[in-house]
C-alpha cells in the first residue's frame, strides 16, 4: 500500500533555531501533500498545500515567512519552521495523495512529527 | 467552506460493546475518510468511503452522500479500540482535506 514517511518522529529545539520536517511518498509519486498541525485534544488543521516545483498554498492566518515549504520533487516535501518560539511546539503530519487518483482517491498520512521547543 | 461534526465528542464503553460514530458535513464532498488516531499520535486510514457501505473485521462505514453524513460502527469493541475518531472529507468545490472535531472513544476493559 501506499506509505509515507516522516522524519524526525520527534524534535526538541532551543527557541530562535529552525527545524527541517521531512516528508517522503515511498511507493507512490504526488505533485501535492499536505501539512497539518495538531495541537493538544485538537484536530488537525490544514497548514498549507504544497504543490510540486511552485509555490505552495498556506491557509488563512499561517505565517508562511515562517513555514518555509520545499516540494522539490515528486516523492518529498519539507516543513522548515523557522525561528521557532514554544508557541510553535505541536504535532505536525503530512499527507499526500498519489498523482493518478487526482481528488477523488484516499490521502495517505505519516507518522507525525512532534516538535518541543523549549 | 465545508463544515465537519462529529458526534458524540467522548464515549466511554465496556469491553464488548458496540458503537456509532456520526459524521456530518455541510456540502457535497469528492472523499471522506474515517480515521483512528492512536495514543502515539499516529492516524490509521481505516476507511475510504465517499458513498456507500464497507466493512472490514469489526469495523464497517456507511456514507450517505446524498444527506451528507456517515456512520462508523465499531463491535464488539477492543481496549485497543481507545482512542480518538477522526472522519474527514474533501469539498466538491476546491476546500481542500478539513477534519472533523473526532470522538474520543475510551474502552473499558
Amino acid at each position: 500500500g501506499a506509505v509515507v514517511s516522516q522524519h524526525p518522529s520527534w524534535v526538541i529545539c532551543k527557541s530562535g533555531t529552525s527545524v527541517k520536517i521531512e516528508c517522503r511518498s515511498l511507493d507512490f509519486q504526488a505533485t501535492t501533500m499536505f501539512w497539518y498541525r495538531q495541537f493538544p485534544k485538537q484536530s488537525l488543521m490544514l497548514m498549507a498545500t504544497s504543490n510540486e516545483g511552485s509555490k505552495a498554498t498556506y491557509e488563512q492566518g499561517v505565517e508562511k515567512d515562517k513555514f518555509l515549504i520545499n516540494h522539490a520533487s515528486l516523492t518529498l516535501s519539507t516543513l522548515t519552521v523557522t525561528s521557532a518560539h514554544p508557541e510553535d511546539s505541536s504535532f505536525y503530519i503530512c499527507s499526500a495523495r498519489e498523482i493518478q487518483g487526482g481528488r477523488n482517491s484516499p490521502l495517505h498520512f505519516g507518522n507525525g512529527t512532534r516538535l518541543t521547543v523549549t | 467552506g465545508i463544515q465537519v461534526e462529529q458526534s458524540p465528542p467522548d464515549l466511554i464503553l465496556q469491553e464488548g460493546a458496540n458503537s456509532t460514530l456520526r459524521c456530518n458535513f455541510s456540502d457535497s464532498v469528492n472523499n471522506l475518510q474515517w480515521f483512528h488516531q492512536n495514543p502515539w499520535g499516529q492516524l490509521i486510514n481505516l476507511f475510504y468511503i465517499p458513498s456507500g457501505t464497507k466493512q472490514n473485521g469489526r469495523l464497517s462505514a456507511t456514507t450517505v452522500a446524498t444527506e451528507r453524513y456517515s456512520l462508523l460502527y465499531i463491535s464488539s469493541s477492543q481496549t485497543t479500540d481507545s482512542g480518538v475518531y477522526f472522519c474527514a472529507v474533501d469539498g466538491n468545490y476546491g476546500q481542500n482535506f478539513v477534519f472533523g472535531p473526532g470522538t474520543r472513544l475510551s474502552v473499558l476493559p
